[in-house]
């Protein structure tokens, strides 16, 4: 079986600050992780993805997270916020070999002028 | 590539009433389909997988009479709510799985409000 815990439902951060996301796995099997972001009444869209290569994963608009094994850790950052951040953050988990991904809970990240 | 789109993007029914949402793969086969709910401020919740030619696959919960899927081809999912009602208004997502990839490609979602 495998879950996903992100800490924090809403988390705000000031323009130009760093922004940290967390998420804790667990996972019987070396996991797959994801991040996605979701704006308002869209789909998800893949932010980036670590699949047992580097453990430093960069993704796209400029975040990037880190998977560490022994902290069942794959938190998201970013150095520095912009207005266009501010969504949905949802971190996943899946098994290699199979397709089913299970999702965290979200954090809604809000970016204050 | 890895398009997935999904139609209609917001549908608005009467109570009683049987709705079908279409996902598509639209430059790709995708071997596997899947169906999400979303809630309201909530995550993610997985109704189904579903594999080209053959029965989906139900999560626990989740009541197969009531949320028809087929997997007719393998590029086009369907699902359809049947006998609406207003407790089945939510945010569906599709998503597609590729052979060879192990990430799922969503589609933009669709917004069904049952009156």
């Amino acid at each position: 079986a495998q879950s996903v815990t992100q800490l924090g439902s809403h988390v705000s951060v000031s323009e130009g600050a760093l922004v940290l996301l967390r998420c804790n796995y667990s996972s019987s099997v070396p996991p797959y992780l994801f991040w996605y972001v979701q704006y308002p009444n869209q789909g998800l869209q893949l932010l980036l993805k670590y699949t047992s290569a580097a453990t430093l994963v960069k993704g796209i608009n400029g975040f990037e997270a880190e998977f560490k094994k022994s902290e069942t850790s794959f938190h998201l950052t970013k150095p520095s916020a912009h207005m266009s951040d501010a969504a949905e953050y949802f971190c996943a988990v899946s098994d290699p070999g199979y397709q089913k991904v299970t999702f965290g809970t979200g954090t809604k990240l809000q970016v204050i002028p | 590539g890895a398009v997935v789109s999904q139609h209609p993007s917001r549908v608005i029914c009467k109570s009683g009433t049987s709705v079908k949402i279409e996902c598509r793969s639209l430059d790709f086969q995708a071997t596997t389909m899947f169906w999400y709910r979303q809630f309201p401020k909530k995550s993610l919740m997985l109704m189904a997988t579903s594999n080209e030619g053959s029965k989906a696959t139900y999560e626990q919960g989740v009541e197969k009479d009531k949320f028809l899927i087929n997997h007719a081809s393998l590029t086009l999912s369907t699902l359809t709510v049947t006998s609406a009602h207003p407790e089945d208004s939510s945010f569906y997502i599709c998503s597609a799985g590729l052979a060879g990839y192990n990430e799922q490609f969503f589609g933009p979602g669709t917004r069904l409000t049952v009156l």
